[in-house]
């Protein structure tokens, strides 16, 4: 049981280039979503989804796309980078629903992305 | 909307001393969790508790203590006789549930604290 990962952990960019972090889990979460965190903001809400197929804005959506066509996988696509862009992202995922004995709604962080756009 | 404030930027405290981090929200939503997280200088985030809008006991894990009070919209954190492994940014989330699906999170600033031996 990996729980969730992302890929990869350092990343730098020139202003315009495209790319895609990834995030998967492997706990059958309903729930996951994408964040980033700069200093002295906190960790704001890029974009989530309640399940497979299903995906909705956060609090910073702008710049960013994702999709999720499996319950595993929840892909960050950045399509055109700005420096304004430079964070550290990470990748979250939770269950809807108490299963197994599982509380519900707490989030498993992954181990975040560091990216530069220069 | 929905809002969380943790006014305390950062804290400073000598090992062994008490101290709270405080947090304010705001939800128009009856439903709700709220939760704390830690994020020790090694950067992950860690779970430390969650608590529903409907369960306003008070709660108590080892040195650590959280006061949720519904009347005034708070859910402060309390570690009693800190130690230097306390040091880290701890965050307050809320998030809303609508008919029992999970919506969307929102975390405070962050209170950074620095336990100095």
């Amino acid at each position: 049981n990996a729980g969730v990962t992302q890929t990869p952990k350092f990343q730098v960019l020139k202003t315009g280039q495209s790319m895609t972090l990834q995030c998967a889990q492997d706990m059958n979460h309903e729930y996951m979503s994408w964040y980033r965190q700069d200093p002295g903001m906190g960790l704001r809400l890029i974009h989530y989804s309640v399940g497979a197929g299903i995906t909705d804005q956060g609090e910073v959506p702008n710049g960013y796309n994702v999709s999720r066509s499996t319950t595993e996988d929840f892909p960050l696509r950045l399509l055109s980078a700005a420096p304004s862009q430079t964070s550290v992202y990470f990748c979250a995922s939770s269950y809807q629903v108490g299963t197994s004995g599982r509380p519900p709604y707490e989030q498993y962080f992954g181990p975040g992305t560091r990216l530069t756009v220069t | 909307a929905q809002k969380v404030t943790q006014a305390q930027t950062e804290i400073s405290v000598v090992e062994k001393e008490d101290v709270t981090l405080d947090c304010v929200y705001e939800t128009r939503d009856t439903t709700y969790y709220l939760f704390w997280y830690k994020q020790p200088p090694s950067g992950e985030l860690v779970f430390l508790i969650r608590r529903n809008s409907f369960d306003e006991q008070n709660e108590i894990s080892g040195r650590y203590s959280w006061n949720f009070q519904k009347s005034t919209s708070s859910f402060n954190f309390t570690i009693t006789a800190s130690q230097v492994v306390d040091s880290a940014v701890y965050f307050c989330a809320l998030s809303e549930v609508n008919s029992g699906v999970y919506q969307k999170v929102t975390f405070g600033t962050g209170t950074k604290l620095q336990v100095i031996p």
